[in-house]
């Protein structure tokens, strides 16, 4: 299985804050990368696809990049909605692993 | 309007069968592919395995093969995860998610139903 490692694990930041999160993965999945939040109680929700692409509806405050095996996750400035569970996913290989979450705190 | 609705939260005691069911309307079933993805309380997404309602193409994470079975009846836009034996270690919220063959991301999800297994 291909592993996906995310950094850090928790971050506190306030609102306005510029926020990255990286996700490794353990071999290549050229841009076969999603990125999901996942507030306490509900579903996850896509925010971006292969690595770049901003899912339709998503704030363009969140962007993302990468391909190989390095990815980031960038929120250009915090809301307070945004305050939540960050994962990766890599949809290169069956089965499609997931990160082990970034949690994003108020500081 | 795509939307993906889940049974409602099951109790069950270690031992017995279940099945928890994930209906789909407002697109063309048999076109996306069907995951399924466990959290366990408190834990992280674990991808479980994925179907294609079109072909019946099924895949499973090594992980949960053998312990679940994925399927799908096209009549009724409706897939399914089944256990045969549940486990205590089975307790968590099973959540299925629809994934097109393009961008292979899960773009919509089901609300989540909740599993308990406790003697």
């Amino acid at each position: 299985d291909i592993q996906m490692t995310q950094s850090p694990s928790s971050v506190s930041a306030s609102v306005g804050d510029r926020v990255t999160i990286t996700c490794r993965a353990s071999q290549d999945i050229r841009d076969w990368l999603a990125w999901y939040q996942q507030k306490p109680g509900k579903a996850p929700k896509l925010l971006i696809y292969t690595a770049s692409s901003l899912q339709s509806g998503v704030p363009s405050r969140f962007s993302g990049s990468g391909s190989g095996t390095d990815f980031t996750l960038t929120i250009s400035s915090l809301q307070p909605e945004d305050f939540a569970t960050y994962y990766c996913q890599q949809a290169n290989t069956f089965p499609y692993t997931f990160g082990q979450g970034t949690k994003l705190e108020i500081k | 309007e795509v939307q993906l609705v889940q049974s409602r939260a099951e109790v069950k005691k270690p031992g017995e069968s279940l099945k928890i069911s994930c209906k789909a309307s407002g697109y063309k079933f048999t076109n996306y592919w069907i995951g399924w993805v466990r959290q366990m309380p408190g834990k992280g997404l674990e991808w479980m395995g994925i179907i294609y309602p079109g072909d019946s193409d099924t895949r499973y994470s090594p992980s949960f093969q053998g312990q679940v079975t994925i399927s799908a009846d096209k009549s009724i836009s409706t897939a399914y995860l089944q256990w045969s034996s549940l486990k205590a270690s089975d307790t968590a919220m099973y959540y299925c998610a629809r994934s097109d063959r393009v961008t292979a991301a899960a773009d919509y999800w089901g609300q989540g139903t909740l599993v308990t297994v406790s003697s």
